[in-house]
């Protein structure tokens, strides 16, 4: 597997409140994104990056904010969580244009109640 | 926009038999992706198809992509209860455009 890891695995969390997830990667990567998946949608591209300080929204970005500072770390952020924003978080990484095969992290299981 | 449609939803088969998942794209694709997700875990890439007809094949898993570039299927012959999972097709409009993914295919095996 590649070193990927995402923090926290698990969370449970109010309505309202901020919530930050974090996506580390050792392999050097360019590319970083955020999916989150439900029944029934498969995974949805929430925002993506395309180096450092470089991000774009993905389809479903209303209610997420990401940043990445460094080529290891993406963070996304849920300002003010809802319920409606419980889900299983992956980040994966991508190489480059070239090579487009997506490794994913392990996920986070978020409970918004 | 573009979406990438796949079916069935679910699937159950008793161990030996044949599995097929069927992913259809509104718009022409660039490339398509296939990955595995067991139960609980995350996604695996398992292959790519770039050309227009490319059959792939990986033991028992075969992989087609459409003529048109807008259809692929993953077929797996005589599963196995190691096949359970979900099945995702995923999708680029042109290449280094955003990844696409399908609702995917719940594979069960009944042993």
């Amino acid at each position: 597997d590649a070193g990927i890891t995402q923090s926290p695995r698990h969370k449970v969390t109010e309505t309202g409140t901020p919530v930050t997830l974090r996506c580390h990667q050792t392999e050097n990567h360019r590319y970083m994104y955020w999916y989150r998946q439900d029944p029934g949608h498969g995974l949805r591209l929430i925002h993506y990056s395309y180096g450092v300080k470089d991000t774009d929204k993905g389809e479903v970005s209303d209610g997420y904010s990401v940043s990445r500072s460094k080529t290891e770390d993406f963070l996304l952020t849920l300002e003010s969580a809802t319920s409606s924003q419980t889900s299983v978080y992956f980040c994966a990484i991508s190489e480059s244009v070239r090579v487009e095969t997506q490794y994913f992290g392990p996920g986070t299981r978020l409970l918004v109640l | 926009g573009q979406q990438v449609m796949q079916i069935p939803q679910y699937q159950h088969v008793q161990e030996g038999e044949d599995f097929t998942t069927y992913c259809n794209s509104s718009t022409t694709l660039s490339n398509i992706q296939w990955y595995k997700q067991r139960p609980g875990g995350h996604p695996v890439f398992l292959i790519q198809l770039v050309k227009s007809g490319e059959v792939k094949k990986q033991k028992r898993l075969t992989f087609q992509f459409g003529e048109a570039k807008k259809n692929s299927s993953l077929h797996i012959t005589a599963t196995q209860t190691t096949d359970v999972g979900t099945y995702f097709c995923a999708g680029r409009r042109n290449q280094g455009g955003k990844l696409i993914f399908g609702q995917g295919t719940e594979l069960s095996v009944k042993p």
